[in-house]
């Protein structure tokens, strides 16, 4: 079976500080990684996704993800927050043959202060 | 923005009352999802598809069914709502016999049974 967690709640950020928000996962095989955001009252909107190759992934508003095989993580970084970024943030993951619908993590809310 | 559709957007009912939740998506998606949200909280998988006629149920059993007579909808339906059922549904939909593409999420249905 495959699972994401999503190790804590709530991150609090100033803004202009570099943000990371953890995710550590567990499937077999190859994962394939995602992020997304939530806004309230709204769907999720992807960010960036890991499937093979540069360790370092770079998506949508700055955001950028980290992937390390051997402590099975994905953290999602962004060099500079801004106080918009403040949203629920889901990692995801799926194995490599596609068997199940992607599985989230129960989410991180991002909190970026003025 | 993502092609993917649903209404109505907010819903109120009675207890014991049928209802159907629409999800129509036109981007010849073969694979699409239903997943339950409580606010700002976690994702449950509730029903996925792989195509028309396919039909799998998730990891949370909602009570509810769901049919893919077309590609493009996957409505999803409760017999009899009950008060426990008030949650946020979101639709989502993704490409076919590809792991590594990203699912596409609708705007969710916010359902309050009273």
């Amino acid at each position: 079976a495959q699972s994401v967690a999503q190790p804590e709640d709530q991150v609090n950020v100033a803004e202009g500080n570099p943000l990371t928000v953890k995710c550590t996962y567990s499937v077999s095989g190859n994962p394939y990684l995602f992020w997304y955001v939530q806004y309230p009252n709204r769907g999720l909107q992807f960010l960036l996704k890991y499937i093979t190759g540069d360790n370092l992934v770079k998506g949508s508003y700055g955001f950028e993800a980290e992937f390390n095989k051997s402590q099975t993580s994905f953290h999602l970084k962004k060099p500079s927050a801004l106080v918009s970024d403040s949203a629920l943030y889901f990692c995801a993951v799926s194995d490599s043959m596609g068997r199940r619908a992607l599985t989230f993590g129960s989410g991180t809310r991002l909190q970026v202060q003025p | 923005e993502a092609d993917i559709y649903q209404t109505p957007r907010y819903l109120v009912i009675g207890t014991g009352k049928k209802i159907t939740l629409e999800c129509s998506q036109t981007m010849g998606h073969d694979k699409m999802y239903w997943y339950q949200q409580d606010p700002g909280m976690e994702l449950h998988l509730i029903h996925y598809s792989y195509g028309v006629n396919s039909t799998e149920k998730g990891d949370l059993s909602s009570e509810s069914t769901v049919s893919r007579i077309r590609t493009e909808h996957f409505p999803l339906t409760l017999e009899s709502a009950r008060p426990s059922h008030t949650s946020q549904y979101l639709c989502a939909s993704s490409e076919k016999g590809a792991a590594n593409t990203e699912a596409f999420f609708g705007q969710g249905t916010r359902l309050t049974v009273v």
